[in-house]
């Protein structure tokens, strides 16, 4: 069974544009969570998608969005981009249902110029 | 405020010797309870978990011991390997969501 796909895997991009990252979670997975991995921040939670809807969401502003497809890929976007938002972005997908270990993918590396 | 904290930021061991990774919370409403490894450039790889219903879990050379009264989880690697080095991330979530709280890792280096 295919992992986690993410792509870009690295993105550059410089201050004030937008960008979207892509998941593909592993066949049959609902649930897409993204979290971002900086050094000073740890990994931290920005939401998760179930069923094409948002079901939990972080700490995050509101230039943070994402939406999840009828197959259950997910795309997350970052608008006006800030020096801060460089960071690795994950993509993590599970089953339905409780307590269901996330499975994670290589991640998208984005850099801000 | 960090809910879920691994105060050692490193740990060195002998291969062949028992690894212990540490890790405490503080959010009483965590119920379920997973480590991670982490290799530079990857994403984070499931090891083990483990529900508040039980207070130990084993999986081959991984096994979780959780202790709530303290709010202490720790994950034992017996015997550590070379290939165990990378970094160890414990995360929780609470109510069976899907939502991590991870702290902040502990790089384990294993000495031939």
């Amino acid at each position: 069974k295919a992992g986690v796909t993410q792509t870009p895997r690295y993105l550059i991009k410089t201050r004030g544009q937008q960008v979207t990252l892509s998941c593909s979670p592993i066949s049959g997975h609902r649930s897409v969570s993204w979290y971002q991995q900086t050094p000073g921040q740890g990994l931290q939670f920005l939401f998760e998608y179930f069923s094409e809807t948002q079901r939990n969401k972080g700490n995050f502003p509101g230039r943070f969005s994402g939406r999840q497809f009828s197959n259950s890929r997910s795309e997350m976007n970052v608008s006006t981009l800030e020096l801060g938002d460089s960071a690795l972005y994950l993509c993590a997908s599970s089953l339905q249902g409780a307590n269901n270990e996330q499975f994670f993918g290589p991640g998208t590396r984005l850099t801000v110029l | 405020d960090q809910q879920v904290k691994q105060n050692s930021p490193s740990l060195s061991v002998q291969e062949g010797r028992i690894s212990i990774l540490n890790c405490d919370y503080t959010n009483s409403m965590f119920d379920y309870f997973l480590w991670y490894k982490k290799y530079p450039a990857e994403g984070p790889t499931f090891l083990i978990s483990i529900s508040s219903i039980k207070d130990k879990n084993e999986d081959g050379r991984f096994t979780v011991f959780l202790n709530k009264s303290a709010k202490h989880l720790s994950l034992h690697i017996v015997p550590s390997q070379p290939g165990d080095s990378a970094v160890y991330f414990c995360a929780a979530s609470a109510n069976a969501g899907n939502m991590l709280t991870f702290g902040g890792g502990t790089r384990l280096m294993v000495k031939p």
